[in-house]
């Protein structure tokens, strides 16, 4: 079945330490977005890409960088000048950038210890 | 920046009634508009996306209006079930850059 993988579903990270979240889609699908869901809030962009080696910053990018090197691959590696990273991540695609409908991956959990 | 306001934040109805969901929005140009459905700890599913020249969408027991005009989308879900519980977000998009803008969502709870 075609669909968003996400893992690991569960992350802990130390202060200082660098960690990255792993996105796969198997939707041929040109436009991958990153978002960060905190509780009792709407879901944040981080960043977007709409086609391979190409990205962009969304509404709250400090402290995140990601690559797209595959169409397949969006990561997202959550720096340690990211001085909130406490969140829920969320990872989605979509046929193009603009009128079509996403599918989201299941999430994963960051956690700082 | 656009920004969205769902209400009421929850709400708990008995099995078989009717749910009627608000969303606003600050910025009536939008593209498109997307009703998602989240479960705890989940990923979000797409319910329903109403092209900004549209008035209304269904899909089987969900019904969602559009008003570009004056910023509001409802989602209805007739005759609820236990299984209708979870969180709602409404999600405009720009019709600028495409990028999507969410609520805080409607949490539901269906009681037996």
């Amino acid at each position: 079945d075609g669909g968003i993988t996400q893992s690991p579903k569960y992350l802990f990270r130390k202060e200082g330490q660098n960690v990255t979240l792993s996105c796969e889609q198997n939707l041929n699908h040109d436009a991958m977005y990153w978002y960060r869901q905190d509780p009792g809030q709407g879901l944040r962009l981080i960043y977007y890409s709409q086609i391979v080696n190409d990205f962009q910053k969304g509404d709250i990018a400090e402290g995140y960088s990601v690559s797209r090197e595959k169409k397949e691959s969006f990561p997202l590696t959550v720096t340690s000048a990211q001085k909130n990273p406490t969140a829920f991540y969320l990872c989605a695609s979509s046929q193009h950038l603009g009128n079509y409908g996403y599918t989201f991956g299941s999430g994963t959990r960051l956690t700082v210890v | 920046k656009q920004e969205v306001t769902q209400i009421p934040a929850a709400l708990s109805v008995p099995e078989g009634e009717n749910l009627v969901l608000n969303c606003s929005f600050t910025d009536s140009a939008i593209y498109n508009l997307q009703w998602f459905r989240q479960d705890p700890g989940k990923g979000l599913t797409s319910l329903l996306l109403i092209q900004s020249s549209q008035r209304e969408q269904t899909s089987g027991r969900l019904n969602a209006s559009l008003d570009k005009s004056s910023g509001r989308s409802t989602l209805y879900i007739a005759a609820s079930q236990p299984g209708d519980s979870a969180t709602y977000l409404c999600a405009p998009g720009a019709s600028d850059d495409y990028k999507l803008s969410f609520g805080a969502g409607t949490t539901v709870t269906v009681r037996a």
